[in-house]
């Protein structure tokens, strides 16, 4: 099993460009949930999906758009992105936002 | 808002000791919490959890204490190794609708000496 997957691993954007952040999942999971750490900081909420078709704000959402087609995948989406978007984005699953599993991260540098 | 936060923020011991992380929470509503380990360039990783119907819990070399009274967490890693050196996370969960909604402390970063 993958587990929790993530791609781009690194990725930089000019101020104003969009992209898509990527995450999936093979653990069958309910939940899943988007955050960002900053340095120094613990991980923010951004979005989070208790289940395909559900999706739902969290602590940070401005500037990011969240959908869930399948259980499998929750792409993240930035719409315009602007320097104080530059983070560490962690997906994350769990059966019903209890013990989550995290992804390896996406590091993401806005210029 | 209420916020989960950290009483040392860097924790320096020697291998072999016994090291203490402490976690301070608000939400008087919260009833879960769970202890994560995040190592460089890595997403954090579960460590052991606890409820808020129990006051200690013990798993393989850790130990978690919550203080209901004073809104107190703390993990306790005996014979602390090399390995263990981290930045160590504590998350409150607010039970939302049939799921919890966390929220994560700033983090102490553990650094043991050989």
């Amino acid at each position: 099993n993958a587990g929790v997957t993530q791609t781009p691993k690194f990725q930089v954007l000019k101020t104003g460009q969009s992209m898509t952040l990527q995450c999936a999942q093979d653990m069958n999971h309910e939940y899943m949930s988007w955050y960002r750490q900053d340095p120094g900081m613990g991980l923010r909420l951004i979005h989070y999906s208790v289940g395909a078709g559900i999706t739902d704000q969290g602590e940070v959402p401005n500037g990011y758009n969240v959908s869930r087609s399948t259980t499998e995948d929750f792409p993240l989406r930035l719409l315009s992105a602007a320097p104080s978007q530059t983070s560490v984005y962690f997906c994350a699953t769990s059966t019903s936002g209890d013990e989550q599993y995290f992804g390896p991260g996406t590091r993401l540098t806005v210029t | 808002g209420e916020s989960v936060g950290l009483h040392l923020p860097t924790l320096s011991v020697q291998e072999g000791d016994n090291s203490i992380i402490n976690c301070a929470y608000s939400n008087s509503a919260s009833d879960y919490f769970i202890w994560y380990k995040q190592e460089s360039g890595k997403g954090p990783q579960f460590i052991i959890d606890i409820r808020s119907n129990m006051d200690k819990r013990q798993g393989q070399r850790v130990t978690v204490l919550l203080n209901k009274t004073v809104k107190h967490l703390s993990l306790q890693i005996a014979a602390t190794q090399p390995g263990d050196s981290a930045v160590y996370f504590c998350a409150e969960n607010e039970a939302s609708g049939g799921s919890y909604i966390p929220t994560f402390g700033r983090g102490t970063s553990l650094i043991v000496h050989p």
